[in-house]
């Protein structure tokens, strides 16, 4: 079975619109971590966010912020006020713990493309 | 503050040959994990290296095989090149191997190896 699941192959929004990713996880580990990861065309995976099992608030940096709602394996990363410098693949990750390897398992992705 | 560097950059093998990928962790950094991503797909995770072992394994064969020298950096060897090798190579570097924290993973910008 999938562990992390990106339903969305592409997405496209209009410069400075706000636009939600959706990502998906499957783990019977309660001591987890949660990631998305921004890959432009040159292929570096930049780190944008982070949300653990056990945070009670939902993570938020700068623009992006995770809405994580725990009870449907549901981490969906916000990024709002698009920008051109936007346009990239985006990547879901998680990370188990204490049953886990603490490596992170990557989704599919999904390719963004903001409009101006 | 240099991040995660790595080499070469592009390279071009014909099926048979062997090649080696080398990576500099970013600096303070001692572990470093490697990925294959395939045109289309996330990262996948090849192995793990930590105080000059391999510390944690994917799904791949014994094909791959790995190195980490005293100074952290470490070379991604891959014998006997398939069709199917061909693919973006993420080396990633974090400090230690557990989950403390978000554990960030820093990326470089990847080998992308074309087989022939």
């Amino acid at each position: 079975a999938q562990k992390i699941t990106q339903t969305q192959p592409g997405m496209f929004v209009q410069e400075k619109e706000a636009v939600t990713l959706d990502c998906t996880y499957d783990t019977s580990d309660p001591s987890y971590g949660l990631f998305w990861y921004k890959q432009p065309s040159s292929g570096e995976m930049i780190f944008l966010i982070y949300q653990g099992s056990y945070d009670q608030q939902n993570a938020t940096e700068g623009r992006y912020s995770l809405n994580f709602q725990k009870a449907r394996k549901s981490a969906n990363l916000v990024i709002s006020a698009s920008q051109l410098g936007d346009s990239a693949m985006y990547f879901c990750a998680m990370r188990e713990g204490l049953g886990g390897s603490y490596i992170p398992t990557f989704g599919r992705g999904t390719s963004l493309i903001v409009h101006p | 503050d240099a991040g995660v560097t790595q080499s070469p950059t592009h390279l071009i093998k014909t099926r048979g040959q062997q090649v080696t990928l080398r990576c500099s962790p970013k600096s303070g950094h001692d572990t470093v994990s490697w990925y294959q991503q395939a045109l289309g797909q996330g990262p996948q995770f090849i192995f793990q290296y930590y105080e000059e072992e391999e510390r944690q394994r994917g799904n791949f064969p014994d094909r791959f095989s790995g190195h980490q020298y005293p100074n952290y950096s470490s070379e991604l060897n891959v014998n006997a090149l398939l069709l199917g090798d061909s693919a973006l190579y993420l080396c990633a570097s974090s400090l230690g191997t557990g989950a403390s924290g978000a554990n960030v993973l820093t990326f470089g910008a990847g080998s992308r190896l074309t087989v022939l």
